[in-house]
C-alpha cells in the first residue's frame, strides 16, 4: 500500500525566510501523482502545487516549488519568501492511476508552520 | 466559476441519528471524492465516484455509510445510526483531470 510521510510536525520560520517542508512517499508503481496542499484554521483545503511522476522538471507555482526526488522518493515543498498568511496545516499527498484498486488521494499527517513576524 | 460547497456547514446529531450531508461538486467535474479527517489528521479516502458510477468504496468504514451520487452531479454521504467515532470533517472534492478541488467540509459531532 501506498505512504506519505511527513516528519515535521511543526514548524516556526521568520517572515520573509525561505520554507522546505518534507514529503517521502512509498510505491512500487511507477505512475503516480504528488501533491500539496493548505488548510488553513478555516478549514478548507487548498491546492497549491502537482506533480506527476514522469515530468521531467520540478513543478513551480509562484512562490511554491517541488523539490522532486523520484530515486529518494522526495517530494519537498519550498515556500520562498514566507508571508504571515502562510501560516496553516500542510498536506503532502499522492494518487495513483484510477482503477488500481486506490482511487483516492493518501495524505501525509500534515505540518503545522507557524510564520512568524 | 463556483467552486465546491458542502451543506451543512455544522451538524450535531444525536448519538443512533441518521445523517445526510451534501456536495455540490465544481460544474463538469467528472470525478467526485468523499473524505473523512478526524482532529489533528490528513483526510482519509472514503470513495469515489466518476459521474454517477461509484468505483470505489473501500474506505467507507462500516455499512452505516453509504453515498451516491445518481445524476452524476451533486452527492449526498449518509451515516446511519451515527456513532461518537463518527465525529469528524467530512470533506468532499472534485476533479476533471488530475487535481482534485476540496469543499469547505461539514463539521460532524456526534453527542
Amino acid at each position: 500500500a501506498q505512504k506519505i510521510t511527513q516528519t515535521q510536525p511543526g514548524m516556526f520560520v521568520q517572515e520573509k525566510e525561505a520554507v522546505t517542508l518534507d514529503c517521502t512517499y512509498d510505491t512500487s508503481d511507477p505512475s503516480y501523482g504528488l501533491f500539496w496542499y493548505k488548510q488553513p484554521s478555516s478549514g478548507e483545503m487548498i491546492f497549491l502545487i502537482y506533480q506527476g511522476s514522469y515530468d521531467q522538471q520540478n513543478a513551480t507555482e509562484g512562490r511554491y516549488s517541488l523539490n522532486f526526488q523520484k530515486a529518494r522518493k522526495s517530494a519537498n515543498l519550498v515556500i520562498s519568501a514566507s508571508q504571515l498568511g502562510d501560516s496553516a496545516m500542510y498536506f503532502c499527498a499522492m494518487r495513483l492511476p484510477s482503477g488500481g484498486g486506490a482511487d483516492g488521494l493518501t495524505f501525509g499527517k500534515g505540518t503545522h508552520l507557524i510564520i512568524q513576524p | 466559476g463556483a467552486g465546491v460547497s458542502q451543506s451543512p456547514r455544522y451538524k450535531v446529531a444525536k448519538r443512533g441519528q441518521d445523517v445526510a450531508l451534501r456536495c455540490d461538486p465544481i460544474s463538469g467535474h467528472v470525478s467526485l471524492f468523499w473524505y473523512q479527517q478526524a482532529l489533528g489528521q490528513g483526510p482519509e479516502f472514503l470513495t469515489y465516484f466518476q459521474n454517477e458510477a461509484q468505483l470505489d468504496k473501500s474506505g467507507l468504514p462500516s455499512d452505516r455509510f453509504f453515498a451516491e451520487r445518481p445524476e452524476g452531479s451533486v452527492s449526498t454521504l449518509k451515516i446511519q445510526r451515527t456513532q461518537q467515532e463518527d465525529s469528524a470533517v467530512y470533506l468532499c472534492a472534485s476533479s476533471l483531470y488530475e487535481t482534485q478541488y476540496f469543499g469547505p467540509g461539514t463539521r460532524l459531532l456526534v453527542l
